[in-house]
């Protein structure tokens, strides 16, 4: 039931775009992303509901694709601060449980 | 800073051991949940508790139990500790009304244990 999330690692350059995918077997009800930065707690971003949403703050956004149970967080023009490793969670509908992917590691170099 | 307290932030002990970890939520929050990280497992959903209720369970071991209290923080003990027990346990406090899932939660700073 755990959600996989790809690419496992990406380094970047500061200023280049990044997609991070989150994909489960199941009918999910919503998808939560947080990051995560080395040694530190998760800090929640954003939730996404089932209905096909999207979200953005500043030049993070994802999306909700409810037909193929995946969610992309998209990270553009991407900045230092940005590195760290981001997870989804991903609630199936019925099972009132927050099941988190493995993380996607995000070097951002300068 | 989320808010959430959590000590201790190092813990070092012995298989078999029994320890005792704390979170104290942020102000106002009813809702504190409870989660394991480690290497080969990574975030996993534990327990949580709502206003001194337990509301949903998770991925917990027998050997592990959790209380809140009425001040609202919240104790994980873990019991006949075993090496694979070693990893970061984050408590997490959201302002929801006590949803399983909840809309946004404020996690902890954590407690690293490590089980020699």
């Amino acid at each position: 039931q755990q959600p996989v999330q790809s690419p496992q690692a990406v380094i970047l350059r500061e200023g280049e775009d990044a997609v991070i995918n989150c994909s489960s077997s199941k009918a999910l009800y919503s998808v939560h992303w947080y990051r995560q930065k080395h040694g530190e707690a998760p800090v929640f971003l954003m939730i996404l509901l089932k209905g096909g949403e999207q979200k953005g703050h500043d030049k993070i956004s994802a999306s909700f694709n409810e037909k193929k149970q995946q969610s992309s967080l998209y990270l553009t023009a991407s900045q230092l601060s940005y590195s760290g490793t981001y997870f989804c969670g991903t609630e199936i509908q019925g099972a009132q449980k927050l099941v988190f992917g493995q993380g996607t590691r995000l070097t951002i170099n300068p | 800073d989320s808010g959430v307290t959590q000590t201790p932030k190092h813990l070092i002990t012995a298989t078999g051991q029994r320890v005792t970890l704390r979170c104290s939520p942020r102000s106002g929050d009813l809702s504190v949940y409870w989660y394991q990280q480690s290497l080969d497992q990574g975030l996993q959903f534990l327990i949580q508790y709502y206003n001194g209720e337990e509301r949903a369970k998770g991925n917990i071991l027998e050997r592990f139990s959790a209380q809140q209290f009425p001040d609202l923080h919240s104790e994980l003990n873990l019991s006949s500790l075993e090496l694979g027990d070693s990893a970061l346990y984050f408590c997490a406090s959201s302002p929801t009304g006590g949803e399983i899932i909840p809309e946004t939660q404020y996690f902890g700073p954590g407690t690293r244990l490590l089980v020699l």
